[in-house]
This record gives C-alpha cells, structure tokens and sequence, in this order.
C-alpha cells in the first residue's frame, strides 16, 4: 500500500539550531502534502499545506519564518525549525493524499525535543 | 470556523460489550466526515469515512446533519480495538483536516 515515511524519527537538539524534518511519499506522487503538529495528548494541529513548486500554505498563527516549508519534488516536502526553542519541542506529523484513490496517509511522526 | 469536538478522552468497556465514540462537528457549508485510529506505536490511519458508508472492522459511523453528528459505533467490542479514535472532518474537496482531540478507547478483557 501506500506510504508516507518521515526523517529523522526523533531529534534532540539545543536552543538556537535549526532541523530539518523530510517527508516522503514512497509510491506514488503527492503535488500537496500537509504538517500537522501535536502536543503531548492534544489534538493534531494544521500547521500548513505545502505544495510542489510553489509557496506553502500556512494556517493562521504559524510563523512562515520560523519553520520553512521546501517541496521540491513531487515525492518530497520538508520542514525546517529554525532557530529552535522549547516551545517548539512537539510531534510534527506530515500527510499526502493519494488522488488516485482520493485516501490520504500518515507519516509515522517525528519527535522534536529542543533542550 | 470549523471544529470537532469529541467529549471523551477515555472510553473503557468490556470486550463484547457495545461501544460508541461521539463526535460533533461544526462546519458551514458540506463537510466530508473520517474517523482515523492510531494503535499503539503505529501512524494514524484512516477507519471509515461517511462518504462510503461502509464497515470497517466492524465500526460503523453515519452522518447526522440535524446533530451535526458522526459518532463511531460497533456492536461487540474486541481487545484489537483498543486505540487512539480522532474524528475529523474537510470541506468537499478539499484534503486539509480539522481533527478532534481523540478519544482513548480500551477494551477490557
């Protein structure tokens, strides 16, 4: 079936280092794919819609500066957090829709512990 | 502005016995309603959604418009069924999805 990976699956890094969180479609291609964030036992949260060869979508109150949004190819979107800060320490979950079969998919997820 | 609510946070019942996860929703205009599962460890994945009316693993959910309602239900309760249950929803169209905040599910043997 389809399959939505996410790289690294978790991350610790210091205040004030950016990382970048990939996200791959494996089998099919997705010209639109989605970041959602999640805190501890909360809700998912939209964070942006990133589209392939164009500028990123981003919901109210996400700073488009702050976590940079790159897709660069059809199979392919990442998040940057720059300069990150606790407060950003969350799971941040990425989605593609298959349109073939109009079904979306997960990533699995990657931990972001900032210290 | 859209939102989902799901009043529970944790659901226990006994294995065999009925269960239901309720979700409301608010949305102006058509909404497309899904309920996605996380099992322990593994990626959120989609259980049913009302635009195909089918039975999933035994699960069933139907769209009340007039309650604004998509509550999940099965009748007898398996300890596989123990998970994460998000109800969500999109505008028709469109794959961006608003998620409730889940409703722990544990089946007790």
């Amino acid at each position: 079936g389809a399959v939505v990976s996410q790289h690294p699956s978790r991350v610790i890094c210091k205040s004030g280092t950016s990382v970048k969180i990939e996200c791959r479609s494996l089998d099919f291609q997705a010209t639109t794919m989605f970041w959602y964030r999640q805190f501890p036992k909360q809700s998912l949260m939209l964070m942006a819609t990133s589209n392939e060869g164009s500028k990123a979508t981003y919901e109210q109150g996400v700073e488009k500066d702050k976590f940079l949004i790159n897709h660069a190819s059809l199979t392919l979107s990442t998040l940057t957090v720059t300069s990150a800060h606790p407060e950003d320490s969350s799971f941040y979950i990425c989605s593609a829709p298959r349109l073939s079969t109009d079904t979306q998919y997960f990533g699995p997820g990657t931990r972001l512990t900032v210290l | 502005a859209q939102r989902v609510t799901q009043p529970e946070k944790l659901l226990s019942v006994f294995k065999g016995a009925p269960v239901e996860l309720k979700c409301n929703y608010s949305y102006s205009g058509s909404p497309e309603l899904f309920w996605y599962v996380q099992y322990s460890r593994q990626r959120l994945q989609l259980l049913l959604r009302h635009i195909s009316r089918e039975s999933i693993k035994g699960f069933t959910a139907d769209l009340n418009k007039g309650e604004t309602s998509f509550h999940l239900k099965k009748p007898f309760a398996q300890e596989e069924d123990s998970a994460m249950y998000y109800c969500a929803l999109s505008g028709a169209g469109s794959y961006q999805l608003t998620f409730g905040k889940g409703t722990k599910l544990s089946v007790i043997p």
